[in-house]
């Protein structure tokens, strides 16, 4: 099993150009995340999909928005880029409902992103 | 709001010395508490966790105790290795979430 896995690794764009990262697991779980992890702050979630057809907002959703495409997949969009939003992101997903007792998230690699 | 705190890094050790990491949060209810480490352009990894007070999770040497009463989840190691250079996440669920903590800069030196 490939795990979580997040494309691309890195990328870099400008202000005001749209760009769609993609995240796909392979272990049926049925809740999907999108984090983003910047110096000093640890990890905050942007969305996060509790089963295949909902999508919820997370702390910083602003944005951002997302597609859970099927149980598989859970896409990160910006559609307009803005320099706060360089970062790393975090995919990850988990069997057990989101938040549910001893829920542990698995995670991908990352993606490196620089909006300039 | 539920929260998570950890203590301020980064943290510098010799190999072989012993390791704490505190831990501390605040909630409504009865979080299960966990601790996710992130090697080097590395995305995290689950290293141990506790469902309810007084379990204790352990892995690969390290432990850490659920304390309702100090509402504590410290991470603890007897011995470092230079292998356990990572950074170090403490987090609680948090109703339909995970909640981390800033995380916790370790540097094992040999």
């Amino acid at each position: 099993n490939a795990g979580v896995t997040q494309t691309p690794k890195f990328q870099v764009l400008k202000t005001g150009q749209s760009m769609t990262l993609q995240c796909a697991q392979d272990m049926n779980h049925n809740s999907m995340y999108w984090y983003r992890q910047d110096p000093g702050m640890g990890l905050r979630l942007i969305y996060y999909s509790a089963s295949e057809g909902t999508t919820d907002k997370g702390e910083v959703p602003n944005g951002y928005n997302v597609s859970r495409l099927n149980k598989r997949e859970f896409s990160l969009r910006l559609e307009s880029a803005a320099p706060s939003q360089t970062s790393v992101y975090f995919c990850a997903s988990s069997v057990l409902r989101a938040g549910g007792p001893g829920e542990t998230q698995y995670f991908g690699p990352g993606t490196r992103l620089l909006v300039l | 709001g539920n929260s998570v705190t950890q203590m301020e890094g980064p943290v510098t050790l010799s190999e072989e010395a012993f390791l704490t990491i505190n831990c501390t949060y605040t909630a409504t209810g009865y979080p299960s508490l966990f601790w996710y480490v992130q090697y080097p352009g590395e995305g995290l990894q689950l290293l141990l966790k506790a469902t309810k007070a007084d379990d204790k999770g352990s892995n690969k040497g390290f432990e850490a105790t659920y304390r309702k009463e100090t509402t504590s989840f410290h991470l603890e190691k007897g011995s470092v290795q230079v292998s356990d250079s990572a950074v170090y996440f403490c987090a609680q669920t948090s109703g339909s979430r995970l909640t981390f903590g800033e995380g916790t800069q370790l540097t094992v030196n040999p």
